[in-house]
């Protein structure tokens, strides 16, 4: 079965510093990954996807991720974090199944103190 | 375009009542979900559909039910709202291809009394 797992349920880091969220999926095939941004009270926003081809992966908002396969991980990097940036992150597995699943994490939340 | 949109923001229900969340899409895009998120637990798919006139269950489907006449609108039907359906609802979309996101509308946050 997919699953996607994220350890970090809280990270705090200062403005500026640079950040990094974990990401590790099971799934038995070749994966198709995707990091989310969710801003209190909103949907979640596509921040970047990994489908096949180079593994470091550029998204919008200066993020990018890197898919390791040996590590079954996909973490989010950025190298200086902006106090907007504070959210709710989450990674996803897609599946082309019936209907293309998508199978989320729980969710990284991010508090960026000045 | 207004890509996935749904109504209501915000309800509050009693114990025992019903009400339909709604999704519109003008994306043109074949396969629909509702995911039911709760904090700490992620996102979890309630119901499926990928296309009109086909639906399916996804991981917590229990007292909810689901309709999809056309490709458009994929409402959410909830039966006899229990505390336990408490929660923020999202609709999404996504095309029928393998290489593909999905896409989120705003949420519904639904409290149920």
């Amino acid at each position: 079965a997919q699953s996607v797992t994220q350890p970090d349920i809280h990270i705090t880091v200062s403005e500026g510093a640079s950040l990094e969220l974990r990401c590790n999926y099971s799934y038995g095939a070749t994966p198709y990954l995707f990091w989310y941004v969710q801003s209190p009270g909103q949907g979640l926003q596509l921040l970047l996807k990994y489908f096949s081809g180079d593994t470091l992966v550029q998204g919008i908002k200066g993020f990018e991720a890197e898919f390791k396969r040996s590590q079954s991980s996909f973490n989010l990097r950025k190298p200086s974090v902006h106090w907007s940036d504070a959210a709710e992150y989450f990674c996803a597995v897609g599946v082309h199944d019936t209907g293309n699943q998508f199978y989320f994490g729980t969710g990284t939340s991010l508090t960026v103190i000045p | 375009n207004a890509g996935v949109t749904q109504t209501p923001k915000f309800r509050i229900l009693k114990i025992g009542q019903s009400m339909t969340l709604q999704c519109a899409q003008d994306m043109n895009h074949n396969y629909m979900y509702w995911y039911r998120q709760d904090p700490g637990m992620g996102l979890k798919l309630i119901y499926y559909s990928v296309g009109a006139g086909i639906t399916d269950k996804g991981e917590v489907p229990n007292g909810y039910n689901v309709s999809r006449s056309t490709t458009e609108d994929f409402p959410l039907r909830l039966e006899l709202a229990a505390p336990s359906q408490t929660s923020v609802y999202f609709c999404a979309t996504s095309r029928r291809a393998q290489n593909t996101e999905a896409f989120f509308g705003q949420g519904t946050r639904l409290t149920v009394v």
